[in-house]
């Protein structure tokens, strides 16, 4: 059965960078897009940006261009979400969510909390 | 700041029909499928709905969704206790920038 198992969970310091992983199985790792998607105490779902695990390719929401980066092992069918220069508002649900254009299946979630 | 936008709240007894809206634009509703998720507190997302109107396996057939313009609709039908949750549209948006977009949400109570 597919299963996107995710990290535990994350306390920062404001200005340092947070790297939550998703790892798949139950499926072709690289037949199947990743997004990744967070949630903020008292807030809906925020895109974030997708990647393609086959060639690697990246898609970011504007308002993370230049502090998000997402990657993939192939070896490990995992994909990666590394956010830098992170704040109080970073403090958030971080899930990844395979799909492009459904996301039908999603990672159990990592609590990443920004504190000083 | 959503380009999606629903209704935050909506209620109904249980038995009752409960109708979330869904407002976009032509770059995403208008040009692009409508998924909808079912947000349990402190669980992951479920997908409810998928290209406007189909139900993924294993989801009941209370659950109806339609699209028109630019506009979606998700419906649920014969209410019950467990629909308690925070229900989300999500589309791609085409405009300049593409991204995928989810709507501001809506809480449905089970009065």
């Amino acid at each position: 059965q597919v299963q996107l198992v995710q990290s535990g969970a994350e306390v920062k310091k404001p200005g340092a960078s947070v790297k939550v992983s998703c790892k798949a199985s139950g499926y072709t790792f690289t037949s199947h897009y990743m997004h990744w998607v967070r949630q903020a105490p008292g807030q809906g779902l925020e895109w974030m940006g997708i990647i393609n695990p086959s060639g690697g390719r990246t898609s970011y929401a504007q308002k993370f261009q230049g502090r998000v980066t997402m990657t993939r092992d192939t070896s490990t069918s995992t994909v990666y979400m590394e956010l830098s220069s992170l704040r109080s508002e970073d403090t958030a649900v971080y899930y990844c969510a395979r799909g492009w254009d459904l996301l039908d299946y999603w990672g159990q979630g990592t609590l990443v909390t920004v504190s000083s | 700041q959503s380009v999606l936008t629903q209704p935050p709240s909506a209620s109904g007894t249980p038995g009752q029909r409960v109708t979330i809206s869904c407002s976009g634009s032509t770059s995403n509703i208008g040009s692009n499928a409508v998924n909808w998720y079912q947000h349990l507190p402190g669980t992951a997302p479920k997908l409810l709905i998928y290209s406007n109107n189909q139900r993924p396996s294993g989801v009941p057939d209370r659950f109806s969704g339609s699209k028109s313009g630019t506009s979606a609709s998700l419906a649920i039908s014969g209410l019950q206790s467990e629909d308690e949750a925070d229900y989300y549209c999500a589309a791609w948006d085409d405009s300049l920038n593409v991204f995928y977009v989810f709507g501001t949400g809506t809480k449905v109570t089970v009065l």
